[in-house]
Formats: structure tokens, C-alpha cells, sequence
């Protein structure tokens, strides 16, 4: 199982980006990597996954190193309602379910 | 806008009593998760269902806890009897396969279970 590593807390200025890192130094040449968060009280939010390419959507980017062994989850104008656990969620050879770690909890400042 | 219902939202029982929490997942996901959450254990799968199908209950406890899926549109879990470490938040998940292996799962509002 591809291992993620993860800072505990990061604050983020009100309308600047938020970069949140995630370090899967031992996933495998096939396995995804996917972003979920989770606002106080409510369910886990997926937000986007990536294989090698950069993505993006209405949400968020996804920068994935060429070696694949880290990744940085950008929300480009981070607002109060951003403040969550971000999850990055190392994929379980041959489990469809998801495992969550610990998360980064991003606190956006007014 | 397509949403994973969950019912009771809160529930509060006494130690010994039956609990049944029960998930309609959004229509056309073939997949149904069931996972815990407490402050001690973080985020924690119980069991998941493809197409109706048990395909894992490995976390779950199962001399207490049931899971099954009378139909498509309703998931059940079910704890019989309850004690006070069950006291977790129950979150029911649904999803579709997006690209061969993985899913993207859909989450409902949960339920906050209290055993006394």
C-alpha cells in the first residue's frame, strides 16, 4: 500500500492560494491519487484525483512531480468555507474503498 | 443535485437497545460504503457493497454490527446490541467507477450515534 505523509495544520490568507503538499514517495506506477476534504460536521467532499498529468476543476489543481512520489493540492483563491481536512488518500491495491490518514487541517484566515 | 440521504441524523440510545441506520445512495451508483468516525480512530471503513453485494466487512465488528442492501435505493446498518464505544458519527458513501480502479465517492451528512 502506497503511504502518504502529510503536514498536521496550515493557515492560509483569505482570497490567496492554498497550497497543501502530500508526499506518497512509495505509490505505484498505476495507482491514482486522490483529494478529499472534510468541512466540520459534514461528510468527507471528494475534490479531484490524478495519475501523472496535472489536473484541474472548479475546485482545485493537482500538481504531480514527474517521479510521482509528491503532489500539491492548490485551491487558487482560498475562502473561509475552504477551512476543512484536506485528505490525500493513498489508493489500496485491489480495495475499491478509500483509507483516510490523519489530513492537513487548513485554517483560512480572514 | 444528487445527494446520499442518511436517516436517523442523530440517534441517541441506551446500551443493549438495537440501532439501524439506513442510507439511499444516489441513483445509478453501483458501489455503497459504510465507514465510522471518532476523534480516537479518524475515518474508519466498516464494510462496502457492490451492486448489492457484500465485498468487504473486514472492519466491522461482527458478533454486533450487520450490513446489508434490500434494494438498490437503501443500504442498512445495523447494531444489535449497542454499547457506549459504538458512539461514532456513521457515514454512508456512494459511487461509480470512473477510471477501471478507483471511485469517487459520494458522502452523506452522517449519522451521530450516542450510546449511554
Amino acid at each position: 500500500d502506497a503511504k502518504t505523509t502529510q503536514p498536521p495544520s496550515m493557515d492560509c490568507a483569505e482570497g490567496r492560494a492554498a497550497n497543501l503538499p502530500c508526499n506518497h514517495s512509495t505509490i505505484s506506477g498505476n495507482e491514482y491519487v486522490y483529494w478529499y476534504r472534510q468541512i466540520h460536521s459534514q461528510g468527507p467532499q471528494y475534490i479531484i484525483h490524478g495519475l501523472k498529468n496535472n489536473e484541474t476543476n472548479e475546485m482545485a489543481s493537482l500538481i504531480i512531480t514527474e517521479d510521482r512520489k509528491s503532489s500539491t493540492l492548490i485551491l487558487p483563491h482560498a475562502t473561509l468555507r475552504d477551512t476543512a481536512v484536506y485528505y490525500c488518500i493513498p489508493p489500496k491495491a485491489g480495495r475499491r474503498a478509500l483509507t483516510f490518514g490523519s489530513g492537513t487541517r487548513l485554517q483560512v484566515q480572514p | 443535485d444528487a445527494r446520499v440521504t442518511q436517516t436517523p441524523r442523530h440517534k441517541v440510545t441506551e446500551m443493549g437497545q438495537e440501532v439501524t441506520m439506513r442510507c439511499q445512495p444516489i441513483l445509478g451508483h453501483n458501489t455503497v460504503f459504510w465507514y465510522r468516525q471518532t476523534m480516537m480512530q479518524g475515518l474508519e471503513l466498516l464494510a462496502y457493497f457492490r451492486n448489492r453485494a457484500p465485498l468487504d466487512d473486514s472492519g466491522m465488528p461482527k458478533d454486533r454490527f450487520s450490513a446489508e442492501m434490500p434494494d438498490a435505493t437503501l443500504a442498512t446498518l445495523k447494531i444489535q446490541p449497542s454499547e457506549p464505544r459504538d458512539s461514532a458519527v456513521y457515514f454512508c458513501a456512494s459511487g461509480i467507477i470512473v477510471q477501471g480502479a478507483q471511485y469517487e465517492q459520494y458522502f452523506g451528512p452522517g449519522t451521530r450515534l450516542t450510546v449511554t
